[in-house]
């Protein structure tokens, strides 16, 4: 069965550092990955996918996130934090073999500390 | 073009009542998901529709069904409500379901009490 685990239910970083939002994932087979982004009070917005083209996939907003096989990660990563991004970040995974459902992680808070 | 809408987006009912939450998809989007989201659970699959057939589906118990329509606007109903089913019901839509991407509501807050 698939799942995905985000570590950290909050994570805070100062303005201009380094985002790092971590993402595994557990898939018998290919699976296509997802990071969505929540403001408060809206519905997800997707960052990026990845969909076994480049393992490195550029999303919006300087958000960028690398496959990696071997360690069945799918980490968030923005090289400088600003303000607006406060909001939460969620892994989601899915494969044809579930008929393409989306099994979501339990998300992630990025706090951003002026 | 217009965002994925859903009505009504607040909603406060009582135990045991009924509610229709309703959901239009962006124009040329023949796909809609619904989803659960609690601070406890997260988000849950709830189902989905395509041209007017229940796709894929979720576990959750019969009270809770859905429905498209020609238009592929679609409806979730929750029957006899029970504390618990209080959540942000969040819809989806996509141009064919499957690993497009999905393009989300602003959501329904329900509220039971």
């Amino acid at each position: 069965a698939q799942s995905v685990t985000q570590l950290g239910s909050h994570v805070s970083v100062s303005e201009g550092a380094l985002v790092l939002l971590r993402c595994n994932y557990s898939s018998s087979v290919p699976p296509y990955l997802f990071w969505y982004v929540q403001y408060p009070n809206q519905g997800l917005q997707l960052l990026l996918k990845y969909t076994s083209a480049a393992t490195l996939v550029k999303g919006i907003n300087g958000f960028e996130a690398e496959f990696k096989k071997s360690e069945t990660s799918f980490h968030l990563t923005k090289p400088s934090a600003h303000m607006s991004d406060a909001a939460e970040y969620f892994c989601a995974v899915t494969h044809a073999d579930s008929n393409y459902q989306l099994i979501w992680g339990a998300g992630t808070k990025l706090i951003i500390k002026p | 073009k217009a965002g994925v809408t859903q009505t009504p987006r607040y909603l406060i009912k009582t135990r045991g009542q009924q509610v229709t939450l309703s959901c239009s998809p962006i124009s040329g989007h023949r796909s809609v998901s619904w989803y659960q989201q609690t601070p406890g659970q997260g988000l849950q699959f709830l189902f989905e529709y395509f041209s007017e057939t229940q796709r894929n589906k979720g576990n959750f118990p019969g009270r809770f069904s859905g429905r498209q329509f020609s238009n592929s606007r679609s409806e979730m109903n929750v029957s006899t409500l029970e504390l618990g089913d209080s959540a942000l019901y969040l819809c989806a839509s996509s141009f064919t379901g499957g690993f497009d991407e999905q393009y989300f509501g602003p959501g329904t807050r329900l509220t039971v009490t």
